[in-house]
């Protein structure tokens, strides 16, 4: 079946440090993988995305690339700031239809 | 602010009874979905409609049902509630399903007493 797998959090970082957030997952076909933000009390946002093996999907400084070999689609970002403190979602779906979702993964950066 | 609109905001109940949440979606969206985020679980995918039809069916209890009107507005209906149904649970639209992006209401939460 399909799961996705990410780090457990919460993630403590001092504002301009490396990020990453792992993110591993299982599919019987090829899905399309995706990272949503929430930020608190909100739904979730759509960050970036990647369709096919070896994309990168970037936003706001976030990037992700879709590795078929290792079925990760890990979460970085150079320079982290406080802005960025959420919690992060790994997902994939193989139809659009069905989504499967991680655990989340909260990231808390301090000024 | 997604343009996708769910009520109530927050929503106390007692064990055994039963509530309906509703979600509205961004004008000129025809897909609605419908998601449990629990402490324990997750954010678990219960469901999905495509223009009124039922597309795609996830973890979603026997004693949850969903559907979605003519006017494309969706709900979500609980019964027999039970204390572990405590959760947020959230609606999110898209256009349609292939490649397009999904907005995420603010979500509804549902105690359980």
């Amino acid at each position: 079946g399909n799961s996705v797998t990410q780090m457990e959090g919460p993630v403590t970082l001092s504002e301009e440090a490396f990020l990453t957030i792992n993110c591993t997952y299982t599919a019987t076909g090829y899905p399309s993988l995706f990272w949503y933000v929430q930020y608190p009390g909100e739904g979730l946002q759509l960050l970036l995305k990647a369709t096919k093996a070896d994309d990168k999907g970037s936003n706001k400084g976030f990037e992700a690339t879709y590795r078929k070999e290792t079925t990760s689609f890990h979460l970085e970002k150079g320079s982290v700031q406080v802005s960025d403190s959420a919690v992060y979602f790994c997902a994939l779906s193989e139809d659009f239809n069905k989504f499967y979702f991680g655990s989340g993964t909260k990231l808390n950066v301090k000024p | 602010d997604s343009g996708v609109t769910q009520t109530p905001k927050h929503l106390i109940t007692a064990t055994g009874q039963r509530v309906t949440l509703r979600c509205s979606p961004r004008s000129g969206d025809l897909s609605v979905y419908w998601y449990q985020q629990s402490l324990d679980q997750g954010l678990q995918f219960l469901i999905q409609y495509y223009n009124g039809e039922e597309r795609a069916k996830g973890n979603i209890l026997e004693r949850f049902s969903a559907q979605q009107f003519p006017d494309l507005h969706s709900e979500l209906n609980l019964s027999s509630l039970e204390l572990g149904d405590s959760a947020l649970y959230f609606c999110a639209s898209s256009v349609a399903g292939r490649k397009n992006e999904q907005f995420f209401g603010p979500g509804t939460r549902l105690t359980v007493l």
